[in-house]
């Protein structure tokens, strides 16, 4: 069982290029999140999908944009990339969230510098 | 910004001790869990506890929660070496996640 899957593991941009974070799990999962990581910062959300075919914010949004393509995959794009934007990314995915939230499983992360 | 906070940010404690981590939360909840992280890899599910429970274990862990004070704390007992990592709660439907623990357990 693969679990999460992200790809690519590192990634070095130029400021504003852009790029596609790509996520897939496969543990039936409905629900899929977004994080970045900084130093010191711990985890912060950047967008989660409660189920397939919705999206919302999280804490920190700007300057991204997400797609859930279907049940496996969701991925998260930058569309014009900023020094602020290098981090570690992290995908996440939970059988639900809401109410009756369940225990999430990461991916291994995406180390992205932007110079 | 929504996310909560951990106290201490980091602890360092002899192999065999217990260590214990708080979390405090701002916003009301259904669940709140922990996760541990090793050297800059993906997080590892620990707990979960429901906000209609107090006390919770899972071997060597103990996690405790106060809906009242919005806060919770996680107790390892006979903390190993292999402990070593941080530690974070995560609460809401959202999934928000704490500043974390760094723990240090030395051999």
């Amino acid at each position: 069982n693969a679990g999460v899957t992200q790809t690519p593991k590192f990634q070095v941009l130029k400021t504003g290029q852009s790029m596609t974070l790509q996520c897939a799990q496969d543990m039936n999962h409905n629900s899929m999140y977004w994080y970045r990581q900084d130093p010191g910062m711990g985890l912060r959300l950047i967008y989660y999908s409660a189920s397939e075919g919705t999206t919302d914010k999280g804490e920190v949004p700007n300057g991204y944009n997400v797609s859930r393509l279907n049940k496996r995959e969701f991925s998260l794009r930058l569309e014009s990339a900023a020094p602020s934007q290098t981090s570690v990314y992290f995908c996440a995915s939970s059988l639900q969230t809401g109410t009756i939230g369940t225990e999430a499983f990461f991916g291994q992360g995406t180390r992205l510098t932007v110079v | 910004s929504q996310q909560g906070e951990e106290d201490p940010q980091a602890l360092s404690i002899q192999e065999g001790e217990n260590a214990t981590m708080n979390c405090s939360y701002k916003t009301s909840i259904n669940n709140l869990q922990w996760y541990r992280q090793n050297s800059g890899r993906g997080l590892v599910h620990l707990i979960l506890i429901r906000s209609n429970e107090r006390e919770k274990h899972s071997g060597r862990l103990r996690v405790t929660l106060d809906t009242s004070k919005k806060s919770s704390s996680l107790l390892i007992t006979a903390s190993r070496a292999a402990d070593t990592a941080s530690y974070f709660c995560a609460y809401t439907g959202k999934l928000i996640f704490g500043q974390g623990t760094t723990l240090q357990v030395k051999p």
